[in-house]
């Protein structure tokens, strides 16, 4: 069964508009995070948001800002006031339980973002 | 400046040929991992590295060899045994405190067949 579930392969918004990046996860750890990523189409991938289970409140980075709800097992990430230089491919990923040396995270699949002029 | 560097940025395999990618990070970090990319899909983990001389195979390690002699590299070797390593390669490095640290990411290497 898929951990990572982003069920917008592509998706498109206005300049200067905000836009929900959808995401989903399934585990059974009471301990995990949350993570977005940002891959531009050189293929660096750049951290943008961190969201733990246990933090009460939705996680913000400047323009971006995360939808924490737990109990539907959701992790969407706003980007608000959208740029040209958003245009990317955008990553959800999970680690799971205690955080350790070895931890590991699961990704999705990705969501392509295109913002038009 | 810390980082992760990756190199060689574009590599070309022949047929039977075993191939390395370097990853070397400056960041003090413990853990490290080498992840595959297939055009318009997510990342897959191949091997990780919690401590010097220990490794663990992930999800599609076969085809795949790794070594860590030094905390601060974890090449990557392609054997001809990976019949199709057309791919995006990424080496990321990780340090567990504190808790919200994400995973660090090289730049990658692409990796195609001749």
């Amino acid at each position: 069964a898929q951990k990572i579930t982003q069920t917008q392969p592509g998706m498109f918004v206005q300049e200067k508009e905000a836009v929900t990046l959808d995401c989903t996860y399934d585990t059974s750890d009471q301990s995990y995070g949350l993570f977005w990523y940002k891959q531009p189409s050189s293929g660096e991938m750049i951290f943008l948001i961190y969201q733990g289970s246990y933090d009460e409140q939705n996680a913000t980075e400047g323009r971006y800002s995360l939808n924490f709800q737990k109990a539907r097992k959701s992790a969407n990430l706003v980007i608000s006031a959208s740029q040209l230089g958003d245009s990317a491919m955008y990553f959800c990923a999970m680690r799971e339980g205690q955080v350790t040396s070895g931890s590991r995270l699961t990704f999705g699949e990705g969501t392509q973002l295109t913002v038009n002029p | 400046d810390g980082g992760i560097t990756q190199s060689p940025k574009y590599l070309f395999r022949k047929e039977g040929q075993n191939v390395t990618l370097s990853c070397e990070q400056n960041l003090n970090h413990d853990a490290m991992y080498w992840y595959r990319q297939d055009p318009g899909q997510g990342l897959r983990l191949i091997y990780y590295s919690q401590i010097v001389n220990d490794f663990q195979k992930g999800d599609i390690a076969e085809g795949y060899s790794v070594s860590r002699e030094k905390k601060e590299s974890f090449p990557l070797t392609v054997t001809s045994a990976q019949k199709n390593p057309t791919a995006f390669y990424l080496c990321a490095s990780f340090d567990r405190v504190p808790p919200n640290q994400p995973q660090h990411f090289g730049d990658g290497t692409r990796l195609s067949i001749l």
